[in-house]
């Protein structure tokens, strides 16, 4: 079936320390590729997209990812996380016009 | 500042009472989307319009339906709502369906 899978479903670090949350999606044809954020109490918010050109995309808030796409993969990264990104991260992809988000992952900051 | 508006934030109902949630937006989008989304969950795509043309999703239960009267408005229908029907209801927009999607703050809906 195709999916999008989100392989860590809750992540704890401690401030400073780096980020990556991996996101793996199955479907061949062209993709458009995304990050969102839910913090907590408040709506989804777009961290970084990629439709085409450098694979390594920059977001908002310091945060990176990059789409490898023999790996079918696009990683959301942060070299130092603060306690303020404690949130829901969200991988979405685009393809065939149709949305598919992933099962989400929680990441706890410890201060 | 443009943006995806829902009203109202919270909504208390009880079982088997219609009930109505509102969303406005004021990008000027072409696409309307009515995500459920339960907690810990991600949201999940109920229906969505392309300008008029309504898309319902497969395993979209019956009980829920909307209603698009023009660019700006999108309207989720719950007719008889059961006690799993209590979620948070998320509206996004998009310029088109390849592009990416925002969302409004979302309608908490309580069954009583």
């Amino acid at each position: 079936a195709q999916s999008v899978s989100q392989h860590n479903h809750h992540v704890i670090l401690s401030e400073a320390a780096s980020l990556e949350l991996g996101c793996n999606y199955s479907y061949g044809g062209t993709v458009n590729l995304f990050w969102y954020v839910q913090y907590p109490g408040q709506h989804l918010q777009l961290l970084l997209k990629y439709f085409s050109g450098d694979p390594l995309v920059k977001g908002i808030k310091g945060f990176e990812a990059e789409f490898i796409k023999s790996k079918f993969s696009f990683n959301l990264r942060k070299p130092s996380v603060q306690w303020s990104d404690t949130a829901e991260y969200f991988c979405a992809v685009i393809t065939g016009n149709q949305f598919y988000f992933g099962t989400g992952t929680s990441l706890t900051v410890i201060p | 500042d443009a943006m995806v508006i829902q009203n109202p934030r919270y909504q208390v109902t009880q079982f088997g009472k219609p009930v109505t949630l509102s969303c406005s937006q004021t990008l000027n989008h072409n696409v309307m989307y009515w995500y459920q989304q339960k907690s810990s969950q991600a949201p999940k795509l109920l229906f969505h319009y392309y300008d008029k043309d309504f898309n319902n999703e497969a395993d979209t239960p019956d009980n829920f339906q909307s209603r698009r009267p023009n660019t700006s408005f999108c309207f989720l229908d719950i007719r008889s709502p059961g006690l799993g029907d209590a979620a948070m209801y998320l509206c996004a927009t998009s310029r088109g369906p390849s592009n990416e999607q925002y969302f409004g703050p979302g309608t908490r809906l309580t069954v009583t």
